[in-house]
């Protein structure tokens, strides 16, 4: 079955420490993208990427960055600058196309900065 | 002023209730219109998109009213397992950026 995978679904890290969200798709869609949720809140874009080997900041690039190496692969590293790291990450892809796309999501990771 | 905003609720109806949400955007520019569907601790799955010339599936009704700027969703005959949080995603439109902006949602308690 095609899907999205981000792994692992839930992770405790004390201060300081980067960690890396991993997020791979097999539904040989183009466009790849990171959100962020926190509680009560809305998906936050944090970086996008329209085709292997390029991508863009969302609106709250600061403290993240990503690689675009494969298309099936755009893993997120929440580094020591993101001064309040623990949310609900999700990563989607899509076919993108002016307008903009139906988005598939996979299930989320969900970071404790302890 | 947000560039999608909805009324966050909740709303507390009973089962059978017809109930709308509506949300506002920013850019007069925006191109596509989608409302998402998100359970609670999960991840946001596509529930209808919005065409310009309003429609419909099932119980569920979707309108888009570019010269007020705002998207409405319509659910009839409500169910318990209509609960969530609905997500309203607008392609804001600005140049070259391909992806979505999501307002806050709207949530959605169906009672017995």
């Amino acid at each position: 079955d095609g899907g999205i995978t981000q792994s692992p679904k839930y992770l405790f890290r004390k201060e300081g420490q980067n960690v890396t969200l991993s997020c791979e798709q097999n539904l040989n869609h183009d466009a790849m993208y990171w959100y962020r949720q926190d509680p009560g809140q809305g998906l936050r874009l944090i970086y996008y990427s329209q085709i292997v080997n390029d991508f863009q900041k969302g609106d709250i690039a600061e403290g993240y960055s990503v690689s675009r190496e494969k298309k099936e692969s755009f893993p997120l590293t929440v580094t020591s600058a993101q001064k309040n790291p623990t949310a609900f990450y999700l990563c989607a892809s899509s076919t993108p196309r002016e307008g903009g796309g139906e988005l598939f999501f996979g299930e989320g990771s969900r970071l404790t900065v302890l | 002023r947000k560039e999608v905003e909805q009324d966050p609720g909740p709303f507390n109806v009973p089962e059978g209730a017809t109930v709308a949400f509506n949300c506002t955007y920013s850019n007069s520019a925006s191109q596509s219109f989608f409302w998402y569907r998100q359970d609670c601790r999960k991840e946001p799955k596509l529930l209808m998109s919005v065409y310009s010339s309003g429609n419909e599936d099932g119980r569920f009704t979707a309108q888009l009213n570019r010269a007020s700027q705002y998207i409405s969703l319509l659910i009839r005959d409500s169910k318990l397992s209509d609960s969530a949080t609905y997500l309203c995603v607008v392609n804001l439109g600005s140049t070259g950026r391909r992806a979505l902006t999501f307002g806050s949602g709207t949530r959605l308690q169906v009672q017995p």
